[in-house]
């Protein structure tokens, strides 16, 4: 089973600035690595794909980057809607598909 | 575009039963792959079962596998997930998601709750 990891835990950032928010694979998984927003309540939304290629309708200041055991997702200019928990997820390598444990992302 | 909805859920004693369905209200639900997602209270994401197209191909976590039973029946556009010998620790909010195989989850359901307890 691919264990995935994020950091940190909790990210504290201002709105109007930048998150980066990190994923790793305890083995490759190519690029089929997958970024989710959950907000409070809420069912998960699919981000990103691919590990860079922005799901429809999501909007252009989140972008998704890595291959083969490290990820990132950078949120540019982060509006107030944007902070929820993000999970990552790799379906490369299944069954599992494995989550990572999330990414709680909060105002500063 | 696809839209899920769950049903099925609500408070069962451990070692009961429970069936989850997910309708899916256009017909490419029968061209897809399909899961079940979990999250228990406070919890991340724990993907649970998946079903190929046609449901020849069936998948389990090792948590559930012997106790749960996917299928889908596609002439009514609908996922099931049969749960049996239920235990306090599959209380969760049970998803299901189009996709698998190559392709991430990229529709989701709002949630059914379950939870098992005495």
């Amino acid at each position: 089973e691919i264990v995935m990891t994020q950091s940190p835990a909790t990210l504290s950032v201002s709105p109007g600035e930048r998150a980066t928010l990190s994923c790793r694979a305890s083995q490759s998984v190519s690029s089929n690595l997958a970024w989710y927003q959950q907000k409070d309540g809420q069912a998960p939304r699919l981000l990103i794909y691919g590990a860079s290629t922005r799901a429809t309708g999501i909007p252009a200041r989140f972008s998704g980057s890595g291959s083969g055991t490290e990820f990132t997702l950078t949120i540019s200019s982060l509006q107030s809607e944007d902070f929820a928990v993000y999970y990552c997820q790799q379906y490369y390598n299944w069954p599992p598909y494995t989550f990572g444990q999330g990414t709680k992302l909060q105002i500063k | 575009e696809v839209q899920l909805l769950e049903s099925g859920g609500g408070l069962v004693q451990p070692g009961g039963s429970l069936r989850l369905s997910c309708e899916a209200s256009v017909v490419t639900f029968i061209k897809n792959a399909m899961n079940w997602v979990r999250q228990a209270p406070g919890r991340g994401l724990e993907w649970v079962s998946g079903i190929s197209v046609t449901g020849g191909a069936t998948y389990y976590a090792e948590s559930v596998k012997g106790r749960f039973t996917i299928f889908r029946d596609n002439s009514k556009n609908t996922l099931y997930l049969q749960m049996n010998s239920l235990r306090a620790e599959d209380t969760a909010v049970y998803y299901c998601a189009k996709g698998g195989y190559t392709s991430a989850f990229d529709i989701w359901g709002q949630g059914t709750m379950v939870t098992v307890s005495s």
